[in-house]
């Protein structure tokens, strides 16, 4: 079976911090791909990074960087130097053949 | 530009009333999807399309019905809503089954009374 499981429910820090969001999955798939989702307070979906099965290369873009480790099975989504702006909920997702699979969200709060 | 448009964004109704919400993409995608967004569940995929006239159930599809006549329209239809079909309503769309990137709407919150 498939899942994704992002342990963190809310997290909050204070302007500048750094932060990491967790997110393990779970599939037997071998051919697979792994996404981040930003929900602002507005509540649309913002794509963020997607990450193919055969690419354990991480990625960084600008203050965010994500950690793709086949080995435990996660796909952790780095925010340097946080800011407000950054207060959002963001969702890991994993899709195997027709379907995605989301995490329960993890509630970001950045406090200036 | 491209992109998914989801109708009304917001929507009050009362139990047992239909209701439909429309979904529709202009970028040509055979594949689409309607998920519904609840605190601490995530996004479960109600029902999917993988193009005109071919239609699956998701995870949650009880309560929910969908038609794909169209490539561009995947409705979302609730024919007698109840309270616990209040939730945060998102379409997708992507090319095809197997394309990875997705498109959402930009959400509906239905409140069923």
């Amino acid at each position: 079976a498939q899942k994704v499981t992002q342990a963190q429910t809310e997290i909050s820090v204070v302007e500048k911090e750094d932060v990491t969001l967790d997110c393990v999955y779970e599939t037997r798939d071998t051919t697979y791909y792994l996404f981040w989702y930003k929900q602002p307070p507005s509540g649309e979906l913002v794509f963020l990074i997607r990450r193919n099965s055969f690419d354990e290369q991480n990625e960084i873009s600008g203050r965010y960087s994500w950690n793709f480790q086949k080995s435990t099975s996660s796909f952790n989504f780095t925010i340097t130097a946080s800011q407000v702006v950054d207060s959002a909920v963001y969702f890991c997702a994993l899709r195997t053949g027709n379907q995605f699979y989301f995490g329960t969200g993890t509630s970001l709060t950045v406090i200036p | 530009e491209a992109q998914v448009t989801q109708n009304p964004r917001y929507l009050i109704t009362v139990t047992g009333k239909k209701l439909t919400v429309t979904c529709s993409q202009n970028m040509n995608h055979e594949y689409m999807s309607w998920y519904r967004q609840d605190p601490g569940l995530g996004l479960r995929q109600i029902y999917y399309s993988m193009n005109v006239e071919v239609t699956d159930k998701g995870d949650v599809p009880e309560g929910y019905k969908v038609s794909r006549k169209e490539k561009r329209n995947f409705p979302l239809i609730l024919e007698s809503p109840s309270p616990n079909q209040t939730s945060l309503y998102f379409c997708a769309s992507r090319k095809t089954a197997t394309t990875s990137e997705a498109f959402f709407g930009q959400g509906t919150r239905l409140t069923v009374v």
